[in-house]
């Protein structure tokens, strides 16, 4: 398998524009997690999906975001209209079985709104 | 706000020294898994131990946990220059086994 794939690897975009980020997470894999990194903040997690049903998404942090997993092998994040509070490094993450025992994680999507 | 705190935050260190990094958390917890990642690149998962595990070891790597202290440390032993990186706990609680929360991170330098 060749991994969690994530597109692109980097976005450079406008403040007001939309925003799409996109993950393909291992096969067979039946949890995955979207991540934001910054330096400020670290690591947050946005919203993951258990069986590609959101189980949480008390870490989106407004309405502007939106993150859809559509069937078992595609997700995505969107962020309309995007602002430059949003630039940070996405990330995407999956794992396998009822309890995480180990995550997956893409090689990131670098987002500069400008 | 995120579940551990590493200290830690920055550790720099001479080739075939040990380092030490350390994560505290709040809740109950299921498992804890330390990652690596290297710059800019994704997070890679080193080790899991669970709640009822009280040390554990992988080559170089020594993970110890203490529930009553809600703590654990990452040990590495004889570092190298390639073990430079940021280091992350992550937590599993008892209740959400599907949530995976990660501390703030402490950067690693190893000095050839």
């Amino acid at each position: 398998d060749a991994g969690v794939i994530q597109s692109p690897r980097h976005e450079v975009t406008e403040m007001g524009q939309e925003v799409t980020l996109r993950c393909k997470p291992i096969s067979g894999h039946n949890s995955l997690f979207w991540y934001r990194q910054t330096m400020m903040r670290g690591l947050e997690l946005l919203i993951y999906f258990n069986n590609n049903v959101p189980i949480d998404d008390s870490g989106m942090p407004e309405d502007r975001f939106s993150a859809k997993m559509p069937n078992a092998s595609f997700s995505t994040l969107k962020i309309q209209p995007s602002e430059p509070r949003d630039s940070a490094v996405y990330f995407c993450a999956s794992s396998l079985g009822r309890r995480v025992t180990e995550a997956f994680f893409g090689q990131g999507t670098r987002l500069t709104v400008v | 706000s995120q579940q551990g705190e590493e200290d830690p935050q920055a550790l720099s260190i001479q080739e075939g020294e040990n380092a030490t990094m350390n994560c505290s958390y709040k809740t109950s917890i299921n498992n804890l898994q330390w990652y690596r990642q290297n710059s800019g690149r994704g997070l890679v998962h080193l080790i899991l131990i669970r709640s009822n595990e009280r040390e554990k070891h992988s080559g170089r790597l020594r993970v110890t946990l203490d529930t009553s202290k809600k703590s654990s440390s990452l040990l590495i032993t004889a570092s190298r220059a390639a073990d430079t990186a940021s280091y992350f706990c992550a937590t599993v609680s008892e209740t959400s086994g599907s949530r995976l929360t990660f501390g703030e991170g402490t950067q690693l330098t190893v000095n050839p």
